[in-house]
């Protein structure tokens, strides 16, 4: 039973175009995330919510807009994509300090 | 300068070795620090995490923080091809609700 999960697993889309990720963990945990790990790795924190509430916002285009209806979904829409938002986006939970992650979803943009 | 500074690799190594990977901060208000193990279009999995300073040991595995020297190790010992990945290192604050990361190793073991 998957703990973190998200959907879809692979995107490509052409440039301008909006496209959503949806995540759902079953583990209980009340913090939710989106990292973004770019083409060398490098793995930044996008968002944070806690039961539902934005605590954390890192400088993240306008265009990128998260959005959790309950403290067990935590989606991500993205407006007039660009080819630099191809990536790898990464949803995760947690209760204390550590975080669990889903299996990423890997966007390309064209 | 990153935060979290990490050798992006990649390590090559022979079956059975010990493995050393590391990483060096520049806040020293961190206090949670971890090692995540990622393998090939897979998310993050935790495989340790310490709190302040101090060893933690399980398994094969051994976690070091010096937090005097802002420097904290992974070791790896008999090492297996199984291991291969790409290890990456994170932080966080006392009560901060998210973590830091470094770039990331990439560590081949050679049968």
């Amino acid at each position: 039973d998957t703990a973190v999960s998200q959907t879809p697993k692979y995107l490509v889309t052409q440039m301008g175009n909006d496209k959503s990720i949806k995540c759902e963990q079953n583990l209980g945990h009340d913090t939710m995330y989106w990292y973004k790990q770019d083409s060398k790795k490098f793995l930044k924190i996008m968002f944070s919510y806690n039961n539902k509430e934005l605590i954390i916002n890192e400088t993240v285009p306008n265009r990128f807009s998260p959005k959790s209806p309950d403290k067990a979904h935590l989606n991500l829409h993205i407006n007039s994509l660009e080819l630099g938002d191809s990536a790898v986006y990464f949803c995760a939970s947690s209760q204390l300090f550590e975080a669990f992650f889903g299996q990423g979803t890997r966007l390309t943009v064209v | 300068q990153k935060e979290v500074e990490q050798d992006p690799g990649p390590l090559s190594v022979p079956e059975g070795a010990i493995v050393s990977l590391n990483c060096t901060y520049s806040n020293s208000a961190f206090q949670y620090f971890m090692w995540y193990r990622q393998y090939s279009r897979k998310g993050p999995e935790l495989l340790m995490y310490t709190y302040s300073s101090g060893n933690k040991e399980d398994g094969r595995f051994t976690a070091q923080v010096d937090k005097s020297s802002k420097y904290i190790s992974l070791f790896i010992r008999d090492s297996q091809p199984s291991d291969s990945a790409t290890y990456l290192c994170a932080m966080s604050l006392e009560g901060a609700q998210k973590l830091v990361f470094g770039q990331g190793t990439r560590l081949t073991i050679n049968p």
